[in-house]
């Protein structure tokens, strides 16, 4: 079981709609991740928070925003999405400085 | 952005059989990691190496980081139905582990397993 929890595990929105992806971890990392993944692709680096303060934005679109209540949360809102947006997004967190990420098992989005 | 060679792109291969993946790149590493995914899942972290030489195993699956640390492979013993799935390999630079750049790591294409039992 993975100890990096992401609901929902499935979302359905139009391009109009606004719409959050949540994360948690309890292992006490420090750094916290979402990645985006299309199907039988890698995944790709989309933000890295580094002790709840935004490090690495991947020139990632303004309809996604990313955001870090505290040192276990981390969402994504989600705003005007387009079709392409549609894909599995994956969090994922790690100790300060640890290449050893352990992902949560996903959102799947669709935007219709 | 960047990414590893990584190959085969698929196997389809007998149960029982050993399976060998492996992953390049034209640049130095300093750590190699192998996830595998499957399907409706997240990517689980499987082995991972720090060190130029350094063969690790994790019950039937045995990974080594190149000498030349541009390489990985993976290998799997006796594969069993359970081992279907997508494995990534996954790299970080030299000149990116620092503050800033936690964690930023270039992954494989990846390479799809099919096991027939």
């Amino acid at each position: 079981d993975t100890e990096v929890t992401q609901t929902p595990k499935h979302l359905v929105m139009g391009m109009t709609n606004k719409k959050s992806l949540k994360c948690e971890q309890h292992m006490g990392h420090r750094a916290m991740y979402w990645y985006k993944q299309k199907a039988k692709k890698p995944p790709e680096l989309m933000f890295v928070y580094s002790y709840e303060k935004l490090s690495i934005n991947e020139s990632v679109p303004s309809r996604f925003s990313p955001e870090c209540p505290n040192s276990s949360l981390l969402n994504l809102h989600l705003h005007a999405l387009q079709p392409e947006d549609s894909a599995l997004y994956l969090c994922a967190s790690s100790q300060e400085s640890s290449p050893r990420l352990f992902f949560g098992e996903g959102s799947r989005l669709t935007v219709l | 952005g960047q990414q590893l060679n990584q190959s085969p792109q698929s196997m389809f291969i007998q149960e029982g059989e050993d399976v060998s993946m492996n992953c390049t790149s034209s640049s130095i590493f300093n750590t190699w990691l192998w996830y595998k995914q499957e399907p409706g899942e997240g990517p689980v972290l499987l082995i991972a190496l720090y060190k130029a030489g350094e063969l690790t195993s994790n019950g039937r699956l045995t990974a080594q980081f190149g000498i030349t640390r541009k390489d990985s492979f993976l290998n799997i013993s006796a594969s069993i139905p359970s081992d279907v799935g997508i494995y990534f390999c996954a790299g970080q630079h030299l000149s990116v582990w620092a503050p800033g750049n936690t964690g930023k790591l270039i992954f494989g294409q990846g390479t799809t397993l099919q096991v027939k039992p």
